[in-house]
């Protein structure tokens, strides 16, 4: 069974430009969670999609958005970027309720210059 | 505000070592808690899940237990081998939150295992 895979592997940016950060959850599972890792900072809680739809929302501020897709694929979208975004940006799925595991994928490494 | 604490920051052992990774959170109102471990530039991989009515998981040379009431949790590891270098990381479901599913992280203590 494949896990959950994301794209791409590294992303090089510059001030002010977008990002799109893709995710793959593993098959069966609606829902699919972002957090953000950034140095010093620890796992922050992002965004949560659950069948297609936004559920919730950590203390971001609004040009960081996605969306779910039908399959259930996901996509995280930066805006503006600022150098404090740079960051290992991680995807995570599970199957509904609330005492299913979340299980991650290898990340996205986006960096600003 | 819930709080996950991971002590000590960082670990190091020789090869066949029995060790305990200790978490403690604030809030005991919790879901479950969820260990994971993350190589260098890596994702999380999910070890083990405690739901709040359980005492303890177990999966090979791991072993999680859970004391709701104390707000702790601690990480076994038999027989530790230089392959278990890593940053184990524990992380809490608040029932405040549950219906958020947001996952609420601590700093994470770094493993190493000499051979």
């Amino acid at each position: 069974e494949a896990g959950v895979t994301q794209s791409p592997t590294h992303l090089i940016k510059t001030r002010g430009q977008q990002a799109t950060l893709r995710c793959s959850p593993i098959s069966g599972h609606t829902s699919v969670y972002w957090y953000q890792q950034a140095l010093g900072l620890g796992l922050q809680f992002l965004l949560w999609y659950d069948e297609g739809e936004e559920r919730n929302r950590g203390n971001f501020p609004p040009r960081f958005s996605g969306r779910q897709f039908p399959n259930y694929s996901s996509e995280l979208n930066v805006n503006a970027l600022e150098l404090e975004d740079s960051a290992l940006y991680l995807c995570a799925s599970s199957l509904g309720g609330n005492n299913q595991p979340q299980h991650f994928g290898d990340g996205t490494r986006l960096s600003i210059l | 505000k819930q709080e996950v604490t991971q002590i000590p920051a960082a670990l190091s052992v020789p090869e066949g070592e029995n060790l305990v990774l200790n978490c403690s959170f604030t809030d005991s109102a919790i879901y479950n808690l969820q260990w994971f471990r993350q190589d260098p530039g890596k994702g999380l991989t999910s070890l083990l899940l405690i739901q709040s009515s359980q005492r303890e998981q177990t999966s090979g040379r791991l072993n999680a237990s859970l004391d709701k009431s104390s707000g702790r949790s601690t990480l076994y590891i038999a027989a530790s081998q230089p392959g278990d270098s890593a940053t184990y990381l524990c992380a809490v479901l608040l029932i405040s939150s549950g219906s958020a599913r947001q996952l609420t992280f601590g700093s994470g203590t770094q493993l190493t295992v000499l051979p």
